[in-house]
């Protein structure tokens, strides 16, 4: 299994606060991916990074932010939480090889419940 | 835009018999496909995956997926489900060149003993 965890794994929190959720990688990939999962979604991409510092939006960006100082590491902040963002997150990994569409890799998880 | 559908939301099946998930996609040329599967509580993990050659492609756990350019289909199939197979199943579609994957809805599978 790809070194992949998240923290924490489950988070209650009110509606306005902020909120960081952690990606923690050990395999020294250079692509890092945040999703949420909702009942009849699937998994939506929200942001992105292909590198130390680099970051792009996904389909759902709005009301995240992201950021990435270190290659193993890839934060998603809730400036203020919504219940609209009461949702499974995803941490996922890739790197870039021969294939020109490379495999992601997923961590665990982090149910969030915004009341 | 690029799309994948998965038209079955939900599939019982008895322990025993076969399987096949269906995934149809939208690209205009020939995709990297992906299925994962998620066990309860759980992250996903790769099942298979297509990028070129033989369009019968084997996985893990006894499953395969067929690519069928012709109906822009990639299904997955098993021949015995076992009862630890109750999941549910993504596919996904990678266009090419692209570092972003598209995910379909999920097919929940229920397996009965």
């Amino acid at each position: 299994d790809a070194g992949i965890t998240q923290s924490p794994r489950h988070k209650v929190t009110e509606t306005g606060t902020p909120v960081t959720l952690r990606c923690h990688q050990t395999e020294n990939h250079r692509y890092m991916y945040w999703y949420r999962q909702d009942p009849g979604h699937g998994l939506r991409l929200i942001h992105y990074s292909y590198g130390v510092k680099d970051t792009d939006k996904g389909e759902v960006s709005d009301g995240y932010s992201v950021s990435r100082s270190k290659t193993e590491d890839f934060l998603l902040t809730l400036e203020s939480a919504t219940s609209s963002q009461t949702s499974v997150y995803f941490c996922a990994i890739s790197n870039s090889g021969t294939d020109a569409v490379e495999t992601q890799y997923f961590g665990p998880g982090t149910r969030l419940l915004v009341l | 835009a690029q799309s994948v559908t998965q038209p079955d939301i939900h599939i019982t099946v008895s322990e025993g018999a076969s399987l096949e998930l269906r995934c149809n996609y939208s690209y205009g040329a020939t995709p990297y496909l992906f299925w994962y599967v998620q066990s309860p509580g759980q992250g996903l993990q790769l099942l298979l995956k297509y990028f070129s050659g033989d369009t019968l492609v084997q996985g893990i756990k006894g499953f395969e997926a067929e690519f069928k350019r012709s109906q822009s289909s990639f299904n997955l199939r098993k021949p015995s489900v076992h009862w630890s197979d109750a999941a549910e199943y993504f596919c996904a579609v990678g266009p090419y060149n692209t570092d972003k994957l598209i995910f379909g809805t999920g097919t929940r599978l229920q397996v009965f003993p």
